[in-house]
């Protein structure tokens, strides 16, 4: 069965470096998203991409945030100047035809700003 | 702005009892509603999801979940759980009228499925 995949698993960073989370999303999708959940907190939206551009942000999408879809298959977040409160488990999504269809997740990256 | 409850952070049970999870969002205007479950350390896996029709819905292994418009609510059933069966529960629901798909999730429900 298809799957989502991240990379790394688990990112350790000190403040103010950049980091870029990977993804591939299902290769045949066309919805992709992030979301991020801090330790003992809910599942937050971050973005939304379609079509080669941002169809939609949340507030916590600043300019400090990137996303990008490089050649086809992956699907990155870049963190330019990391902050400590930006530790979080951060989440790749991807979805088929239309915004209502299943959205499969990936594993997962933990990102850890020191 | 869409939101979403889960009323319970942490559900106790004992193996091969019934359970529901509770989860109440706060518009009823053209809403998709999904549970979500994670095991450790892993991603999320879709359990069951709403988009219209019949209120009640059913999902893998075993699970169902009834949409009541009135209530605001989508509490998600299993009539016998098993310890496999612990794990993180999220409900979520997405903006159906939208330009995308985006998800707003609950806090969560620990399902601990005790022998």
């Amino acid at each position: 069965e298809p799957e989502v995949t991240q990379t790394p698993s688990h990112q350790v960073t000190q403040m103010g470096q950049e980091v870029i989370l990977r993804c591939v999303p299902i290769s045949n999708h066309l919805y992709f998203y992030w979301y991020r959940q801090i330790l003992g907190q809910k599942v937050e939206f971050l973005v939304s991409f379609y079509n080669n551009e941002i169809s939609e942000k949340s507030e916590i999408f600043d300019d400090q945030f990137s996303v990008e879809r490089p050649d086809g298959s992956n699907f990155t977040l870049k963190i330019r100047s990391t902050k400590l409160e930006d530790s979080a488990m951060y989440f790749c999504a991807s979805s088929g035809f239309h915004r209502s269809d299943t959205q499969y997740f990936g594993p997962g990256t933990r990102l850890t700003v020191l | 702005a869409q939101s979403v409850t889960q009323l319970d952070s942490q559900v106790p049970v004992f193996e091969e009892a019934p359970v529901e999870l509770r989860c109440n969002y706060s518009s009823s205007v053209s809403v998709y509603l999904f549970w979500y479950v994670q095991y450790p350390n892993q991603g999320l896996q879709l359990l069951l999801k709403y988009l219209s029709g019949s209120t009640l819905v059913k999902g893998i292994n075993g699970f169902e979940a009834e949409f009541n418009k009135s209530q605001t609510s989508f509490h998600l059933r299993k009539p016998s759980v098993h310890i496999s069966d612990t794990a993180e529960y999220f409900c979520a629901v997405t903006d159906g009228s939208g330009n995308t798909g985006k998800l707003i999730f609950g806090q969560g429900t620990t399902l601990q499925v005790k022998p």
